[in-house]
């Protein structure tokens, strides 16, 4: 069965400590691999999509990564507004529907 | 680009009333969109995928009379709650696809709070 995992479910840290979330996939045949930022009481906010294995993306602070059976999405000297739970998906073939991994919490203290 | 509006983004209703939530892609078309439901602190549940032109498809337990998904076009799909009761209430997202060559993303709305009294 096709499945996405996140680890940790939470994450504390103080601003500027560098850290990386996890995303495991056991989807055959990857059509995309997807990060989104989520705020309290707000829709997903897309971050970023990955095709391949070995392909990294960067926007400001973040940088996500894919191997075959993982991302991550690596936070470079956080901040206070970096704050937010961030989800995983990921498509496999024939659809378009995503599998949604139940989100890593991340709280970054000033 | 790829902005995704939702109204209302808070609806409180009595219960046995129905509801209607829209969803639009505002700056792209989209000929798949899709409802999701969340509940507080988990993940995104996927409802239905709704196509423009056709009937919604539905995941295994969402009630499709109860659910009623219209998308009438390339940018406008509806989630109809009939008959609310305060177990329906809940926080409801759409998606829209925007489709690109081998690959696409979905782009979320702000969502709507459903509260059910």
């Amino acid at each position: 069965e096709d499945q996405v995992t996140q680890s940790p479910e939470a994450l504390r840290l103080q601003e500027g400590e560098s850290s990386s979330l996890n995303c495991s996939y056991t989807v055959s045949g990857l059509r995309g691999l997807f990060w989104y930022r989520q705020d309290p009481g707000k829709g997903p906010e897309f971050l970023f999509t990955l095709y391949s294995a070995g392909e990294e993306k960067e926007k400001e602070r973040l940088k996500a990564t894919l191997t075959k059976k993982e991302s991550f999405l690596h936070i470079t000297a956080p901040k206070p507004e970096d704050s937010a739970t961030y989800l995983c998906a990921a498509r496999g073939p024939g659809t378009y529907k995503y599998i949604f991994g139940t989100g890593t919490r991340l709280k970054v203290l000033a | 680009g790829a902005v995704v509006s939702q109204h209302p983004s808070r609806v409180i209703c009595k219960s046995g009333t129905s509801v209607k939530i829209e969803c639009r892609s505002l700056d792209f078309q989209a000929t798949t969109m899709f409802w999701y439901r969340q509940f507080p602190k988990q993940s995104l549940m996927l409802m239905a995928t709704s196509n423009e032109g056709s009937k919604a498809t539905y995941e295994q337990g969402v009630e499709k009379d109860k659910f009623l998904i219209n998308h009438a076009s390339l940018t406008l799909s509806t989630l109809t709650v009939t008959s609310a009761h305060p177990e329906d209430s809940s926080f409801y997202i759409c998606s829209a696809r925007l489709a690109g060559g081998w690959g696409d993303t979905q782009y979320f709305g702000p969502g709507t709070r459903l509260t059910v009294l």
